[in-house]
């Protein structure tokens, strides 16, 4: 089983708004991620937890803010968005180390 | 700066041709490569990943990796027309034990009936 699941699968929210995008996995990974990414883009990272702390943030404006309550769980808190946040997300998840990234569906964000 | 390097295409094939999708990079003490495949509006989906030096064959699939050119290439042999796809090749970074990596801009494949 190589799933991550994310939800929402489709989001709209105003600039005002607080939202939260999900993700789960349980194949026992270690290393949970948070991608963003814009239309004919490749992802970009975000956020990298290990072992449910945060090992990098690739200087991500605080309107995000990502959180990991257990080893399965990801979420990433949304508040404040400009529309060019609107992208999908992309939460992945590896055994750990330079192992293989499984990604989920996608979060598709509009922010209006 | 490290970076991946990939002709964004669009690369077109016949079905059933080879289609050969190519990736540079710059970190020279990257250890792990991958291959995703991304259908529009779609997720990136692994489809091949390589460690060492050479060929690794799954399937219609086959990576090729040569460290001392720091090249990486895919080969999908019998090319559907269910290939058309964008071909993102990541590659994992050397001062990270985290499983940070740099994608590529990806290739574009279109493989016409």
């Amino acid at each position: 089983d190589t799933e991550v699941t994310q939800t929402p699968k489709h989001l709209v929210m105003g600039m005002t708004n607080k939202k939260s995008l999900k993700c789960e996995q349980h194949m026992g990974h270690r290393a949970m991620y948070w991608y963003k990414q814009k239309a004919k883009k490749p992802p970009e990272l975000m956020f990298v937890y290990s072992y449910e702390k945060l090992s990098i943030n690739e200087s991500v404006p605080s309107r995000f803010s990502p959180e990991c309550p257990n080893s399965s769980l990801l979420n990433l808190h949304l508040h404040a968005l400009q529309p060019e946040d609107s992208a999908l997300y992309l939460c992945a998840s590896s055994p750990g180390g330079n192992e293989k990234l499984f990604f989920g569906s996608g979060t598709q964000l509009s922010v209006l | 700066q490290k970076e991946v390097e990939q002709n964004s295409g669009p690369l077109s094939v016949p079905e059933g041709a080879i289609a050969s999708l190519n990736c540079t990079y710059s970190d020279r003490g990257s250890q792990s490569f991958f291959w995703y495949r991304q259908y529009s509006g779609k997720s990136p989906e692994l489809i091949m990943f390589i460690y060492s030096n050479g060929d690794k064959e799954d399937g219609r699939f086959t990576a090729q990796l040569n460290k001392a050119s720091q090249y990486v290439s895919l080969l999908i042999r019998d090319s559907q027309p269910s290939d058309s796809a964008t071909y993102l090749c990541a590659v994992g970074v050397s001062s990270s034990n985290t499983g940070k990596l740099i994608f590529g801009q990806g290739t574009t494949l279109q493989v016409k009936p």
